[in-house]
């Protein structure tokens, strides 16, 4: 069964450090997004990309965030000067059209210290 | 905004009890997804549904649109059924992202 892949699993960064977080969605889906799960809380909305361009985002997603998709095949999350607070879980999410499910990947841990 | 509020929150069961979560959203929406998050933190998806009823093997999920209301059951329940369960509204249009519910914890007893 196709899976939407993601790299690292884990990462540790440095306060203020730029961080890349990389996806690469199902091959024939068209609408990607990322989620942010924060240690025991509930999974949050960051961005949806469609059309290769930025569709929706959150209040979360100011303007330390960015996304990508730079070769049609990856979908990359940066942070630019990561802070202690953006330490959590990253989800990357795919799917084929709107009335279809999700694929998620299984998920970045981002730490900052 | 919509608002997801999922119960219980916990939930611990002997295995082969009958298991009901639930679920209940204050805006309308496309879709209920029913997701499945295992201690690992991956996430899968169980059910998208935006009318009456579905099933898959031992888990069946329900929705009723006029009272903004949904439920997740499994049957027989089992060990490996343990994990968090998690309902997230769809507003539909693609681009909307999901809002999540807190999950239930659910623990099965063998």
């Amino acid at each position: 069964e196709p899976e939407v892949t993601q790299t690292p699993s884990h990462q540790v960064t440095q306060m203020g450090q730029e961080v890349i977080l990389r996806c690469v969605p199902i091959s024939n889906h068209l609408y990607f997004y990322w989620y942010r799960q924060i240690l025991g809380q509930k999974v949050e909305f960051l961005v949806s990309f469609y059309n290769n361009e930025i569709s929706e985002k959150s209040e979360i997603f100011d303007d330390q965030f960015s996304v990508e998709r730079p070769d049609g095949s990856n979908f990359t999350l940066k942070i630019r000067s990561t802070k202690l607070e953006d330490s959590a879980m990253y989800f990357c999410a795919s799917r084929k059209g709107q009335v279809y499910g999700y694929t998620f990947g299984s998920g970045t841990r981002l730490t900052v210290v | 905004k919509n608002e997801v509020e999922q119960s219980p929150q916990n939930l611990t069961a002997q295995e082969g009890e009958f298991i009901t979560i639930n679920c209940s959203y204050s805006v309308g929406i496309s879709a209920l997804h029913w997701l499945q998050q295992h201690p690992g933190g991956g996430i899968v998806s169980l059910f998208m549904l935006s009318s009456g009823k579905k099933k898959h093997g031992r888990l069946i999920a329900t929705i009723n649109i006029q009272e903004k209301h949904s439920s997740l059951h499994i049957t027989a329940s089992h060990p490996r059924d343990s994990a968090v369960y998690i309902c997230a509204a769809d507003s539909g249009g693609g681009a909307d992202g999901l809002t999540f519910g807190k999950g239930t914890h659910l623990i099965i007893q063998p």
